[in-house]
């Protein structure tokens, strides 16, 4: 079955720097969705990707699919605190089962 | 417009109690799915369903039953809880899924409790 690494687990980092998250995958993928969970909260709708090698920015957030759309990144320039969160990828495979990774739990000190 | 709404938000069970959790959207979706949220396991998926009357099995579904008599509704059964249920469930609601997956919108959340 599909299996979904999703890297670092946790990420410390001070206001301002550079964060980035991987997810990789055992198979190839249909498309790729990224979510953004507020501590306590659920997860949100970030984007998704279809094209290989495809890149989307949404404001200092960029979204990388891999040429053989197998892993995915997403970086955030010059973190805030409202960046705050953990960050998940959810990867599709064209089966019904939607598999999230692990998730990255991102923490901004002031 | 609701959209995905889960009930209770919180519960907290004893060992060998049964209960529902109950999920409901309003936007017409044919795909819903329950997650469990453990710390450092992410979202694990239950079950799924892609229209009313269909269910399947997700990753975990062991100690827990779905049905979906309805576009609408999805609920979750605990048969008979244990400890090990002890987590947070998420159900969510898609438009489409597999090749045309589309957003998933989830709801509030269910923190339950087993003791």
């Amino acid at each position: 079955g599909q299996q979904v690494m999703q890297i670092p687990q946790y990420q410390h980092v001070q206001e301002g720097e550079d964060f980035t998250t991987y997810c990789n995958s055992s198979t190839t993928l249909s498309n790729i969705q990224w979510y953004k969970q507020r501590p306590g909260g659920h997860p949100v709708f970030l984007i998704q990707l279809v094209k290989s090698g495809e890149v989307k920015k949404q404001k200092r957030l960029t979204f990388q699919f891999g040429e053989a759309k197998k892993n995915s990144s997403l970086h955030i320039t010059a973190t805030q605190t409202t960046d705050v969160g953990t960050y998940f990828c959810l990867m599709t495979g064209g089966g019904n089962k939607l598999t999230f990774g692990t998730g990255t739990q991102l923490k901004v000190e002031l | 417009n609701a959209g995905v709404t889960q009930t209770p938000k919180f519960q907290v069970l004893k060992t060998g109690q049964s209960m529902t959790l109950q999920c409901a959207q309003d936007m017409n979706h044919e795909y819903m799915s329950w997650y469990r949220q453990d710390p450092g396991m992410g979202l694990r998926l239950i079950h799924y369903s892609v229209g009313a009357g269909i269910t399947d099995q997700g990753e975990v579904p062991n100690g827990y039953n779905v049905s979906r008599s309805t576009t609408e509704d999805f609920p979750l059964r605990l048969l008979s809880a244990a400890p090990s249920q002890t987590s947070v469930y998420f159900c969510a609601s898609s438009y489409g899924w597999g090749i045309g997956v589309t957003e998933a919108f989830f709801g509030q959340g269910t923190r339950l409790t087993v003791v």
